[in-house]
Parts: structure tokens; C-alpha cells; sequence
């Protein structure tokens, strides 16, 4: 099956600085979702967006829907210690009712003291 | 409050026996997804089922099996023909057909000694 190409894989930053990250795909979705998963856990969902160039903040996070619908931003301002994880980007396009996920490979974010 | 259930939160098995792993939710939910993740890597789609008595293979079948029942339930066995079954599962819920964000449950992990 598909997936996405998801980057960075994995990124090292400190306490208070921000992040940026990024899926894309070789086909185009109607529908972008942004989950984080904390260690053990399943995933959870940040955000989702709807339409091409839309911009969706949920407090600290803010994401895109690319005007090409083939690729999704994630930003993460101000990073604390509770946002260490693995964030996936999702995609999806209708098929008559039965809509499928494709899912990136994920970003591991790991915060340095 | 509304969710999904997975147990058991860690299982070992030998080599060569059968595993079910469980996966309930109350969120009244149509659509249910098995997942199977591995480290570094995204999610893939083991098999879904979008109604009662029904239920199609994803992504990486091969070696499992599933069954639904009743709407709230949708376990996943793991079967011996599986070469390569050491991995975190994930079960996840969709609304309705037209939805595109999935629910997740917080995983169950699988160890093969």
C-alpha cells in the first residue's frame, strides 16, 4: 500500500524552540490529518483539515492544507516537554464511501534538556 | 466517556499459537480498523470492516484473521501462518462512512518468545 513521505524523520531540539515538519504524496487527498502518539500509546488527533489552503491552528500547533492538495505542514511553536513523540501525518480521497487512510511514516520529536 | 478498548495491553506467545487480541468501542461507531505498527514505520492496514458481518482485507492480511459480530467489537487473531508477528497493534473507529478522522485505541503489544 501507499504511504507517505513524511520529513524530517526524527528531530532533536530544545525546550522553547519551534518545529516544523511536512508529509507529501504523489496523489492527491481531500482530507489531511496531523495525529501525535505518545510512547505505548495510540495516536491522537491534532488536526484536521478539509480544503486546499486552509490553515487550522489547535493552540500551539498550526497546520496547512497544500494548494496542490499533494502535501501538509505541521508547526509546532514554542515546544515544551509534553510534546515529545511521534507525529504521523494521514491522508485520504473519497472512494463512494469507502475513504482510506494513507499514513506517513512519522516524525519522532525528542526534546534535549 | 466514549472509546475504545484494547486488551490485552501486552501478550507473549510461543511460536507457532494462535493469539486473539481484543478491540471494543462505545462510540457507536460503523467502521472499525486493525493496524499493525512497527518502529519506524507508519501505520498498515491489516483488515476493516465498514458494517456488521462484513469486512475486507487491507494492506498486510496475510497470516491474520477477524471477525464482526456485533457492532461494538472487532477482534483481531493473530494466526501462526504469520511469519513475523512481533509488533504493536492499534484498533481504531471511524463515525460513519463519510468520515475521514479514525479513532484509536491505545494499542496492544505482542511479543512472539
Amino acid at each position: 500500500g501507499q504511504q507517505l513521505n513524511q520529513s524530517p524523520q526524527s528531530m532533536f531540539i530544545q525546550e522553547g524552540e519551534d518545529v516544523s515538519m511536512n508529509c507529501t504524496s504523489s496523489s492527491i487527498f481531500n482530507t489531511w490529518l496531523w495525529y501525535k502518539q505518545d510512547p505505548g500509546e495510540g495516536p491522537v488527533l491534532l488536526i484536521a483539515l478539509y480544503k486546499a489552503g486552509e490553515l487550522t491552528s489547535n493552540g500551539r500547533l498550526t497546520a496547512q492544507f497544500g494548494i496542490t492538495r499533494k502535501d501538509s505542514f505541521l508547526n509546532i511553536s514554542a515546544s515544551i516537554p509534553s510534546d515529545v513523540g511521534i507525529y504521523f501525518c494521514a491522508g485520504a480521497i473519497s472512494n463512494f464511501g469507502n475513504e482510506k487512510l494513507t499514513f506517513g511514516t512519522g516524525t519522532r520529536l525528542t526534546i534535549i534538556p | 466517556d466514549g472509546g475504545i478498548t484494547q486488551s490485552p495491553k501486552y501478550l507473549f506467545r510461543k511460536e507457532g499459537q494462535n493469539v486473539t487480541l481484543s478491540c471494543e468501542q462505545n462510540l457507536n461507531h460503523d467502521a472499525m480498523y486493525w493496524y499493525r505498527q512497527d518502529p519506524g514505520q507508519g501505520l498498515r492496514l491489516i483488515y476493516y470492516s465498514q458494517i456488521v458481518n462484513d469486512f475486507q482485507k487491507g494492506d498486510i492480511a496475510e497470516g491474520y484473521s477477524v471477525s464482526r459480530e456485533k457492532k461494538e467489537s472487532f477482534p483481531l487473531t493473530v494466526t501462526s501462518a504469520q511469519k513475523n508477528p512481533t509488533a504493536f497493534y492499534l484498533c481504531a473507529s471511524r463515525e460513519s462512512p463519510g468520515a475521514n478522522v479514525l479513532t484509536f485505541g491505545a494499542g496492544s503489544r505482542l511479543t512472539v518468545l
